[in-house]
């Protein structure tokens, strides 16, 4: 089992450009989540999904759009990157109790 | 939203003395977690709690929830180095988000 798995692992971007962050899961989880965490600091909600074609905001959703057509993938789509988007970004699935975090993906914007 | 405020913020022990790692917040949680984060990597559950005034136990952790829900604590006796990492407690706000702590950095020394 791969649990979850998250692309890229880094990427660097300039500001105005525009990327999408891959998440996968392959425990057949109906919730999945995007967090963002600064440097030594916790983790703030992104987005989440409670199923395939159902979303809703987090804390931080500005700036930021996803969407879930399957159950396995939830990209998070980022829109005219700006620098307050440097952060480190994971993606989660979980059960009733337990989430199960990917390895995340180091984004700058310079 | 609510808030989940951790302390210390930073820890640091020498081998072999005991600690204790506070989870508050003015608001009941469904449930609460501990986490363990270490550089580079994706959060590892530890433990999830559920009904007030429970206590965990993972061999030299202990985890215990308030008897109101809104308050938690981990403990560890006799720490060593590879306990050393970043540990967040999270609450579950209803049914599908997690709100993250402030976080708390510990560095065990050999």
């Amino acid at each position: 089992n791969a649990g979850v798995t998250q692309t890229p692992k880094f990427r660097i971007l300039k500001i105005g450009q525009s990327m999408t962050l891959q998440c996968t899961q392959d425990m057949n989880h109906n919730y999945m989540y995007w967090y963002r965490q600064d440097p030594g600091m916790g983790l703030k909600l992104i987005y989440y999904s409670v199923g395939a074609g159902i979303t809703d905001k987090g804390e931080v959703p500005n700036g930021y759009n996803v969407s879930r057509s399957t159950t396995e993938d939830f990209p998070l789509r980022l829109e005219l990157a700006a620098p307050s988007q440097t952060s480190v970004y994971f993606c989660a699935s979980r059960t009733d109790y337990e989430q199960y975090f990917g390895p995340g993906t180091r984004l700058t914007v310079t | 939203t609510q808030l989940l405020e951790q302390s210390p913020q930073f820890l640091s022990i020498q081998e072999g003395e005991n600690l204790t790692v506070y989870c508050n917040s003015s608001s009941v949680f469904s449930s609460l977690q501990w986490y363990r984060q270490e550089p580079g990597e994706g959060p590892v559950l530890l433990v999830t709690v559920v009904t007030g005034g429970e206590v965990k136990k993972l061999k030299r952790l202990t985890f215990q929830f308030g008897d109101a829900r809104k308050d938690s604590s981990l403990h560890i006796t006799a720490a060593q180095p590879g306990d050393t990492g970043l540990y967040l407690c999270a609450g579950r706000e209803g049914t599908y988000k997690y709100i993250f702590g402030t976080g708390t950095r510990l560095k065990v020394l050999a």
